[in-house]
């Protein structure tokens, strides 16, 4: 039972915008920075995304993040057939004192 | 840079304990990070089990903590899970990671950066 909420499924066509909502509470996202995974089926998770908006190197300014209040979200422009994945939110919850994540959203490129 | 190596029993049956190990390389694990446990049953999301820190200190998801303990072998440069009593529920691939968390004023920095590749798990008779 994940603690975040995330849409199932986002589409698009190649070269458009996604955006990927992460919802969460003021124990988690609303205290604490979030991050994002990508994750190929078959493949370990993939980071995207940390402290709410940061891009580790290698990842392209195409992924963006942005937080307000106790939501989320994560966005894809330029929408590639390689970004279909799944996409994953996580943060720290205080009141759990644990790791959690959000129940995960699958990008379909049209 | 650090890698994660995951190893483990691939089959086992239902009631018994599940040891994992993650062995990790191009860095010691002595260093100031949170070791962490991740899975992911099949077709679904992926579910935190635990982490475990240099100094020792533990944290558990609330739901496996009766079955789960995390522990450090300083000698071999790797850390392992154990779940006991495992059921057909817990068939899963398992992940290792290496987490960092950083609390500025009441806010947490937390991310879990370097993951392993996985290790499957299959629970059955």
């Amino acid at each position: 039972q994940s603690v975040l909420t995330q849409p199932p499924s986002v589409s698009a066509a190649p070269r458009q915008k996604v955006t990927i909502s992460c919802s969460g509470s003021s124990s988690n996202i609303g205290n604490n920075h979030v991050y994002w995974y990508q994750q190929v089926p078959g493949t370990a998770p993939k980071l995207l995304i940390y402290d709410d908006n940061k891009r580790p190197s290698g990842i392209p300014d195409r992924f963006s993040g942005s937080k307000s209040g106790t939501s989320a979200t994560l966005g894809i422009t330029g929408l590639q057939t390689g970004d279909e994945a799944d996409y994953y939110c996580g943060t720290w919850d205080n009141s759990l004192s644990t790791g959690v994540f959000g129940t995960g959203t699958k990008v379909f490129v049209l | 840079q650090v890698q994660l190596q995951e190893s483990g029993p691939g089959l086992m049956e239902p009631s018994g304990t599940l040891s994992l190990s993650c062995a990790v390389s191009g860095g010691s694990i002595f260093n100031t990070y949170w070791w962490t446990w991740v899975r992911q049953s099949p077709g679904k999301g992926l579910e935190w089990i635990g982490e475990v820190y240099h100094s020792g200190n533990t944290n558990y998801n609330p739901s496996l903590k009766s079955r789960v303990t995390i522990s450090m072998d300083r000698s071999k440069n790797q850390f392992s899970l154990k779940l006991t009593s495992v059921t057909a529920a817990d068939t899963a691939v398992y992940y290792c990671a290496r987490g960092t968390r950083t609390l500025v004023a009441t806010v947490y920095y937390y991310v879990l950066d370097v993951w392993g590749q996985g290790t499957t798990v299959i629970v059955s008779s």
